[in-house]
């Protein structure tokens, strides 16, 4: 099974601020398989990213993903005050496919 | 835009079966894969398993004992059930849309997660 760790566990940013999330996966894999997810209190999660670097539909562009191998990244380009929540990566690589522990990106 | 909404009890007994179905909302299973995550406290987002269209599953090892992904004959709603509870089961179950890929999958969109709680 892929393990996906994702760093840091909290991210504490003021709004208009840069955020960078890191996930790790425990074994290298194509950038096609990671998706990166975003989810509020009481709401199921939303599809950010897929394919590391795509924007899923109607996500803003100061989302953005890259990455590839073990390491991948979402980055926030200037955190608007609706952006902060937990987020989580995914990949589909080898199944079963697995969720990192997400990162909570809170207000400082 | 597919919409989707789980239903079933929000509490089973231990060692039952907890049951849920999802619908999908323009009715249409099309070419995608679907499928069931949980979310507990204790271990996050779990992925439970995958139906296709044409009706091939694949499960979590760590579930495949007693999982079963069906699709109805109308196919406009898909179902979970899950034997043998515990307490470990209780969890947020969402359903989700994967892609018409077997190989690569991401969800979207989500149901909005129904409460699953396992009591005896």
């Amino acid at each position: 099974e892929f393990v996906l760790t994702q760093s840091p566990g909290t991210l504490s940013l003021s709004p208009g601020e840069r955020a960078t999330l890191s996930c790790r996966a425990s074994q290298s894999f194509s950038d096609v398989y990671l998706a990166w997810y975003q989810q509020k209190p009481g709401q199921a999660p939303r599809l950010l990213i897929y394919g590391a670097s795509n924007r899923a539909t109607g996500i803003p562009d100061r989302f953005s993903g890259s990455g590839s191998g073990t390491d991948f990244t979402l980055t926030i380009s200037r955190l608007e005050p609706e952006d902060f929540a937990v987020y989580y990566c995914q990949q589909s690589a080898s199944s079963p496919w697995t969720f990192g522990q997400g990162t909570k990106v809170e207000i400082k | 835009q597919v919409q989707l909404q789980e239903s079933g009890p929000g509490l089973v007994k231990t060692s039952e079966t907890l049951s849920l179905t999802c619908a999908i909302s323009d009715g249409s299973i099309g070419n995608y894969h679907w499928n069931w995550i949980r979310q507990s406290p204790g271990k996050g987002l779990e992925w439970i398993g995958q139906i296709s269209a044409s009706g091939s599953t694949d499960y979590n090892p760590s579930l495949k004992s007693r999982v079963a992904i069906s699709v109805d004959a109308s196919k406009t709603h898909f179902s979970l059930k899950l034997s043998s509870v515990t307490a470990a089961d209780t969890a947020i179950y969402y359903c989700a849309r994967g892609t018409t890929s077997h190989y690569v999958s991401w969800f979207d969109p989500w149901g909005q997660g129904t409460l699953v709680t396992v009591s005896s």
